[in-house]
């Protein structure tokens, strides 16, 4: 099994809501990660876990709180969002975050879910 | 400036050869990469390269490295309407994290 899977592909929100995206992947990968994708632009990273434990926080705003239960999950909550939120979030998953020679260090991405903030 | 440069746009006829140019300013970089991101979709390794390699070669894909100049190139060989996507550059050094580009559009006519 090499996917990485993410609910809901699409979700609509209004600025007071409360959702959470999911993120799953089954390889046994130690390192997770948030992406944030607007279109036409390259992906910027917003979280990553390592060992199921925070390891870079890339400045984002606290309407957006990671979750990872364990080495197979990670969650996103967001509440509060602006309308300039909408965008793709990916997930992505790597063996490690650091690793030797032998490593390719590819991230796996999942589909992505698009939220769209009214 | 960006640490990843590319051009946004490329459009070449089936069959064709397509060349994608990358530059990137680290010149610590220890990998780097091309990933292709099909519509509606996440993305997906292509292909890398360590830095301490000039060339691979992989089917369809070649790529170059020019570490001196950082110049990352990655042609692919009898283009196909199938390889019309989005094709990001990406470099990372030791911490695996890569950085990305802005990507480039291949459009494939027939």
């Amino acid at each position: 099994d090499t996917e990485v899977t993410q609910t809901p592909k699409h979700l609509v929100m209004g600025m007071t809501n409360k959702k959470s995206l999911k993120c799953e992947q089954h390889m046994g990968h130690r390192a997770m990660y948030w992406y944030k994708q607007k279109a036409k632009k390259p992906p910027e990273l917003m979280f990553v876990y390592s060992y199921e434990k925070l390891s870079i926080n890339e400045s984002v705003p606290s309407r957006f709180s990671p979750e990872c239960p364990n080495s197979s999950l990670l969650n996103l909550h967001l509440h509060a969002l602006q309308p300039e939120d909408s965008a793709l979030y990916l997930c992505a998953s790597s063996q490690g975050v650091a690793g030797g020679p032998k490593d390719s260090g590819e991230l796996f991405f999942g589909e992505g879910s698009r939220l769209t903030v009214l | 400036g960006e640490d990843v440069e590319q051009s946004l746009f490329l459009s070449v006829r089936e069959g064709d050869s397509s060349v994608i140019n990358c530059t990137y300013t680290d010149s610590s970089s220890t990998y780097l990469y091309w990933y292709k991101q099909e519509p509606g979709a996440g993305l997906q390794l292509l292909t890398y390269i360590f830095s301490n390699m000039d060339m691979k070669q992989d089917q369809r894909l070649t790529v170059l490295l020019n570490k001196k100049d950082k110049h990352l190139s990655l042609r692919i060989a009898d283009t196909q309407t199938g390889d019309s996507a989005i094709y990001f550059c990406a470099e990372a050094g030791g911490s695996y994290i890569p950085t990305f580009g802005r990507g480039t559009s291949l459009i494939v006519h027939p």
